[in-house]
């Protein structure tokens, strides 16, 4: 199994450019998550996936959209990017949410924008 | 809602020497709570859970934490660091029957010298 897996590993964007990072589970999960990561900050919840056809805002959901295209997919898209959003982003999921099951996280996609 | 406190940004221990590394939360509700460890350009790995089975919890890499309800507090230890073990560690919490959304605290990066 790849577990979690999210693509592109890099990308450099200019300013009002558009993108998705795709992520993609291979472990049957029910729940799956997107989330930043900025220096000193923690990691913050974009937007989750509970289960396949729901979408929920997370703390920072603001200049994203996401899609989860079917159970093993969800994708996050950035609209018109903009410098506050260089970060590290990453995907995780789980499959019994509210159990206590852990998160599975996959490499991360360093994105700068310019 | 919940949150996470990690106290200090920074800890610094020589090795051999036991590891301390502090969480407090914040929950309205019985938690989850979960160390989770990233070691430099990588995604995020679960040390250990708990859950309400037991409050003195056992995680790989022989970390351990203990819940203490009464202090609000789920402190991460090891008692002989290994230079292995520099990495950033992060605390997070969930709620009973949530979404499994987590709230991660901004993180620990543990140095260990030799």
């Amino acid at each position: 199994n790849a577990g979690v897996t999210q693509t592109p590993k890099f990308q450099v964007l200019k300013t009002g450019q558009s993108m998705t990072l795709q992520c993609a589970q291979d472990m049957n999960h029910n729940s799956m998550y997107w989330y930043r990561q900025d220096p000193g900050m923690g990691l913050r919840l974009i937007y989750y996936s509970a289960s396949e056809g729901t979408t929920d805002k997370g703390e920072v959901p603001n200049g994203y959209n996401v899609s989860r295209l079917n159970k093993r997919e969800f994708s996050l898209r950035l609209e018109s990017a903009a410098p506050s959003q260089t970060s590290v982003y990453f995907c995780a999921s789980t499959p019994d949410p509210g159990t206590g099951s852990e998160q599975f996280f996959g490499p991360g996609t360093r994105l700068t924008v310019l | 809602a919940q949150s996470v406190t990690q106290l200090g940004s920074h800890v610094s221990v020589s090795e051999g020497a036991l590891v301390l590394l502090r969480c407090n939360y914040s929950s309205s509700v019985p938690p989850y709570l979960f160390w989770y460890v990233q070691y430099p350009n990588q995604g995020l790995q679960l040390l250990l859970k708990y859950t309400s089975a037991a409050t003195l919890v056992k995680g790989i890499n022989g970390f351990e934490a203990e819940f203490k309800k009464s202090e609000t507090s789920f402190h991460l230890t090891k008692p002989s660091a290994h230079m292995s073990d520099a990495a950033e560690y992060f605390c997070a919490v969930s709620a009973w029957g949530g979404s499994e959304k987590l709230v991660f605290g901004k993180g620990t990066k543990l140095t260990v010298n030799p």
